[in-house]
């Protein structure tokens, strides 16, 4: 099976722009969500979406969207971009999101806002 | 809310064995999870604890007390390999799904 894919590796923005991300799970995997990763912040929660819902979302500005398709492939979108941002943003899936399930991780998309 | 805490550095010999302290604070513990990455790559899933007591997966083994809200991993057999990121995530029952609470990370150097 295909690993979790995500799209762009590499992404450099400037302040004010926006960006799209993309990320597609493993095979069957209905869960998708999203983590923001930096170094002083470690790994923080953004939003999870099931079946086309968000289900949970994290303390981040309304800035930060996101999306799911019908096959399960998630986007997330950052608009106005600020330098804060930039960090390894981190999508995982899992089958059903169930209590002791575990999250399969992507490589990531390392944005670098200048 | 939730709060996480886990050393941020540790330094090991190769061929030894290391403990990886994870304590955390949370209303509704619904499991913890210990996920290793290396560096520039992906969070890998180490294991899973949700009852108290030990967990033990080959040269890996991870333990929970519930009440204490303490968690370690523990390697033996160190392997040069084994140099990595080591990250604590504690779920919630208000959580549903996949909100996961992260700690900040032990980076672990294992040296010849």
């Amino acid at each position: 099976k295909a690993g979790v894919t995500q799209t762009p590796r590499y992404l450099i923005k400037t302040r004010g722009q926006q960006v799209t991300l993309s990320c597609s799970p493993i095979s069957g995997h209905r869960s998708v969500s999203w983590y923001q990763q930096t170094p002083g912040q470690g790994l923080q929660f953004l939003f999870e979406y099931f079946s086309e819902t968000q289900r949970n979302k994290g303390n981040f500005p309304g800035r930060f969207s996101g999306r799911q398709f019908s096959n399960s492939r998630s986007e997330m979108n950052v608009s106005t971009l600020e330098l804060g941002d930039s960090a390894l943003y981190l999508c995982a899936s899992s089958s059903m999101g169930g209590d002791n399930e575990k999250l399969f991780f992507g490589s990531g998309t390392q944005l670098s806002v200048l | 809310g939730q709060n996480i805490d886990q050393p941020t550095e540790m330094t090991a010999t190769e061929g030894a064995i290391v403990q990886i302290n994870c304590t955390y604070q949370t209303s509704g513990f619904n499991g913890l999870f210990w996920y290793q990455q290396h560096a520039g790559e992906a969070p890998t899933f180490l294991s899973y604890n949700v009852l108290d007591g030990l967990e033990e997966k080959g040269r890996f083994s991870s333990f929970l007390s519930r009440s204490k809200g303490y968690s370690y991993l523990l390697l033996k057999e160190l392997q040069m390999k084994d140099s990595a990121s080591y990250l604590c995530a504690v779920r919630a029952h208000n959580n549903a799904g996949n909100m996961l609470t992260f700690g900040g990370g032990t980076r672990l150097m294992v040296k010849p």
